[in-house]
């Protein structure tokens, strides 16, 4: 009865690399939702998805970040570029439905130097 | 205004005290609300869900109130194990299903 999973754990890119996030959700859920936490700071939201669709990207920074949920397979945020205030611990969230509780992954932390 | 706020604290409370946390949030057409705990650097984990005639479980229990627009989070007998980030969650503005956390009220239960 595996939860989310995300993975990897940590993540170290150098400054102008690629990075990329992968989660994958509970059994059953078909909802996935990304979010950011700075050092000493709250979540925040980034992305909705569902199967192949992007349901609400308003927290997404308009550039450089882009996220994905294919019909098969883990979703996947992906950073281009990344700068230095893009680490952060980046953590993947999945539900059943909308406005159910949602079951978090262990999330990545990406440090880039 | 920000869409859900909580004092941040910390609260420092004793071993066996009671204490609260207070959420408000700004849309009134919510549905949704819950209370997660956070520890240092790892995932949030639910806590308990909120309902509209208020709900216990153990020494936790947590009340809404729609008019005034904000939920609160009572734990009694607090042992040191409770020490951690209390996150406030409350659906969106919009009807996407999007959960929104607040900033998280911390505290420190001392021996």
């Amino acid at each position: 009865n595996a939860g989310v999973m995300q993975n990897p754990r940590h993540l170290v890119r150098r400054r102008g690399q690629e990075a990329r996030l992968r989660c994958s959700p509970m059994k059953g859920h078909s909802h996935v939702y990304w979010y950011r936490q700075l050092p000493e700071e709250g979540l925040k939201f980034m992305v909705y998805l569902q199967k192949e669709n992007i349901i609400d990207e308003s927290g997404m920074p308009k550039e450089r970040f882009s996220a994905e949920f294919p019909k098969e397979g883990p979703s996947i945020l992906r950073i281009q570029q990344v700068v230095r205030g893009d680490s952060a611990a980046y953590f993947c969230a999945s539900s059943a439905q909308d406005n159910s509780p949602l079951h978090f992954g262990n999330g990545t932390r990406l440090t880039v130097t | 205004r920000k869409e859900v706020e909580q004092d941040p604290g910390p609260f420092n409370v004793p071993e066996g005290a009671t204490v609260a946390f207070n959420c408000t949030y700004s849309n009134s057409a919510s549905q949704s609300f819950f209370w997660y705990r956070q520890d240092c650097r790892k995932e949030p984990k639910l806590l308990m869900s909120v309902y509209s005639s208020g709900n216990e479980d153990g020494r936790f229990t947590a009340q809404l109130n729609r008019a005034s627009q904000y939920i609160s989070l009572l734990i009694r007998d607090s042992k040191l194990s409770d020490s951690a980030t209390y996150l406030c969650v409350v659906s969106g503005s919009s009807n996407t299903g999007k959960l929104i956390f607040g900033q998280g009220t911390t505290l420190q239960v001392k021996p």
